[in-house]
C-alpha cells in the first residue's frame, strides 16, 4: 500500500536557525496536504499542494512539491518558540482516494 | 468559529469493556473521519463516512470496533471488547469533501485519549 515517510524524526534547533522537514512517498500523489500538531493538541491544516513543482508561502513557511509529485518539504525560516510541535504531511494519490499521513517530525525550539 | 466536537475527552477503561466515542462535525460538512494516533505516530484513518454512508473502513478493526453516522451528521465510533493495544488518541475531522480533493482542508476534533487498563 501507498507509504509516506518523513524525516527527521525529531529535529532541535536553537531559536533563530533554520528548519526542514522532507515527506517523501512510495508513489506518485495527486496532492499533499500539511498539518501542524501542537504538543498536547490536535493537527491543524497548513496547506494543500496540487500541482508538480509548487511553491507556496506562509509567512516564514516555505511549502514545496516536487516536480514528480512524490515528495515534498516545508522550510521554516528563523524558528521561533511558537513554531514547536509536530508536523505531518499526509498524502492522497488520487483526489477520490484518502490521505495516508506520515509520521511526522517533532520540532523543538530552544529560547 | 466552528469546531469539530468530541466527547469524552478522557477515557479510562478495563479491557474485555465496551467503550463508545462521539463526534458532532463541523455543520455542513459532508465527510466525516475517525482516526486513532498513537503516540509518536501519524493519524491512521479508521473509517470514513460520505454523508451516512461508510466510504472507506479498511483500516478498521471490524471484529470489535464499529462506527455509525446514522443521519448523516454525528457519529459514533464503538469498541467492544476494549484490548490493551486500543490505547490511543482517537481523532474525528470533518471536512466539505473528502481530504485530498482540491481546496478541501480537515478539521480536527481535540481527540479523545483512551487508556485500557
Amino acid at each position: 500500500g501507498q507509504q509516506v515517510m518523513q524525516i527527521p524524526q525529531y529535529q532541535h534547533v536553537q531559536e533563530g536557525e533554520d528548519f526542514t522537514t522532507y515527506c517523501n512517498s512510495s508513489t506518485t500523489l495527486s496532492n499533499i496536504q500539511w498539518y501542524k500538531q501542537r504538543p498536547g493538541g490536535h493537527p491543524v491544516f497548513l496547506i494543500q499542494l496540487v500541482k508538480s513543482g509548487e511553491v507556496k508561502k506562509q509567512k516564514r513557511l516555505t511549502f514545496q512539491f516536487g516536480e514528480a509529485k512524490k515528495n515534498s518539504s516545508l522550510h521554516i525560516t528563523a524558528t521561533q518558540t511558537t513554531d514547536v510541535g509536530t508536523y505531518f504531511c499526509a498524502g492522497s494519490r488520487t483526489n477520490a482516494g484518502k490521505s495516508t499521513f506520515g509520521d511526522g517530525t517533532t520540532l523543538t525550539v530552544k529560547p | 468559529e466552528a469546531e469539530v466536537a468530541q466527547s469524552p475527552r478522557y477515557k479510562i477503561t478495563e479491557k474485555s469493556q465496551a467503550v463508545a466515542f462521539w463526534c458532532d462535525p463541523i455543520s455542513g460538512h459532508a465527510t466525516l473521519y475517525w482516526y486513532r494516533q498513537i503516540l509518536g505516530q501519524g493519524p491512521e484513518l479508521l473509517v470514513q463516512f460520505q454523508d451516512e454512508s461508510v466510504v472507506d473502513d479498511s483500516q478498521l478493526p471490524k471484529d470489535r470496533f464499529s462506527a455509525e453516522r446514522l443521519k448523516g451528521v454525528d457519529s459514533t465510533l464503538k469498541i467492544q471488547p476494549a484490548e490493551l493495544g486500543d490505547s490511543a488518541m482517537y481523532l474525528c475531522a470533518s471536512s466539505l469533501r473528502w481530504i485530498g480533493a482540491a481546496n478541501t482542508e480537515a478539521f480536527f476534533g481535540q481527540g479523545t485519549r483512551l487508556t485500557v487498563v
